[in-house]
Formats: structure tokens, sequence, C-alpha cells
């Protein structure tokens, strides 16, 4: 089946730092590429969506800005938290689709643990 | 602007026995599809069902299957034979129609098997 892969899975940053997070398909090319965030206990809300080659759409109320994506070719996707702050601590979570419609077209990776001291 | 609806936080169930999670949504489109997702406490989102809106037919994954009633719009994941593995989160979710095709989530259910 397709395979999404996520760097780090987890990492410590301090906070007024930059992380890049990367999203991989490796099996597949990923035409969209979904961004979410999950809080403790809390269900999964999408931050933005990236298409190969164009800028990424971002849901409402999500900082541009701070939260950067970019999804430079059909295989990769990055997020990068500028200035983090401790409030920026969280589970991220990318998804990715391919060519094409059907039922399973969303893959997720296993996401990536981000604390921010 | 679509919406999930899952009411139970928290399910608890004797081992073998079955369960079933809740999840209603609201839309007005008439092109949709559900999913089931399960996440275990090292939070990779699992796949479990899916149902499209115009599928006649309920659907089943070996021990999963979803009870669409389109009427009631409800799509409710029934679990067989429950096991200790399946100890985790269940989220529902809809797939927003259009290009991007975003999926929207519920609150989620913990399942908590007890032995």
């Amino acid at each position: 089946g397709a395979v999404v892969s996520q760097h780090p899975s987890r990492v410590i940053c301090k906070s007024g730092t930059s992380v890049k997070i990367e999203c991989r398909s490796l099996d597949f090319q990923a035409t969209t590429m979904f961004w979410y965030r999950q809080f403790p206990k809390q269900s999964l809300m999408l931050m933005a969506t990236s298409n190969e080659g164009s800028k990424a759409t971002y849901e409402q109320g999500v900082e541009k800005d701070k939260f950067l994506i970019n999804h430079a070719s059909l295989t990769l996707s990055t997020l990068t938290v500028t200035s983090a702050h401790p409030e920026d601590s969280s589970f991220y979570i990318c998804s990715a689709r391919g060519f094409g419609g059907g039922s399973y077209e969303q893959y997720f990776g296993p996401g990536t643990r981000l604390t921010v001291t | 602007a679509q919406k999930i609806t899952q009411t139970q936080p928290g399910m608890f169930v004797q081992e073998k026995e079955a369960v079933t999670l809740d999840c209603t949504y609201d839309t007005s489109d008439q092109s949709y599809g559900l999913f089931w997702y399960k996440q275990p406490s090292s939070g990779e989102m699992i796949f479990l069902i899916y149902q499209g809106s115009y599928d006649e037919q309920n659907a089943t994954e070996g021990r999963y299957s979803l009870n669409f009633q389109k009427a009631r719009k409800s799509a409710n994941l029934v679990i067989s034979a429950s096991q200790l593995g399946d100890s985790a989160m269940y989220f529902c979710a809809m797939r927003e129609p259009g290009g991007a095709q975003k999926l929207v989530f519920g609150q989620g259910t913990r399942l908590t098997i007890n032995p």
C-alpha cells in the first residue's frame, strides 16, 4: 500500500527558533498534501492544503507567515514552524493524495511531535 | 459547512463483545465520502473503512462494518468480537467534495477494551 513518512518523529526546540518537518510519499506521487495539527485529547484540525508547485491554501485562523509550507516536488512537502513558541507544541500529521480518484486516496504519515521549551 | 459529530467521548467494552461507535454528519452535498480511522497511542492514523454516499450496501472490512443510514445522516462503526488491541481513539471523517477533497474530522471516541 501507499506509504507516507515524516521526519523527524519527535523534535524539541527552544522558543524563538524555527523547525522544519518533512513529509514524503515513498511509493507514489502526491499531487496534494495536507497538514494537520492535533492537540492532546483533541481531534485533527486541518492547517493547510498544498499542491505541488503552487502556494499552499491555509485554513481560517492559521498564520501563513508562521507555518510555512513548501511542496516543491511530487514526493515532498515541508512544514516550517517559524519563531516557535510553547503554544506551538503539538502533534503535526501530514497526509498525501495521489493522482486520480478512488476511495482511499489520502494516506497519513506517522506524525511529528513538536515540543517547544 | 460540513460537520461531523461523535457524541461518545469514551466507551468501555468487554473483550469479545461487539461495539458500536456513533457518528452523525451534516452536509448539503449529495456526493460525499465517510471514513473511520483508528489512532492508537503511537499517534498514527490507521484507515479502517470507507462508505460513499451513493453506495447502496454498507461497507465491511473484516471485523469492521459501517452502519450507513443516509436518511438519518449517520455512519456508525461496528466492531465485532472486540480485541484488546482495539483500544484506541476512533475518528469519523467526511470528505468534502471539490478539487482538494479535504477531510473534516469528528471529535473522536476513546475505546477501551477490558479483559
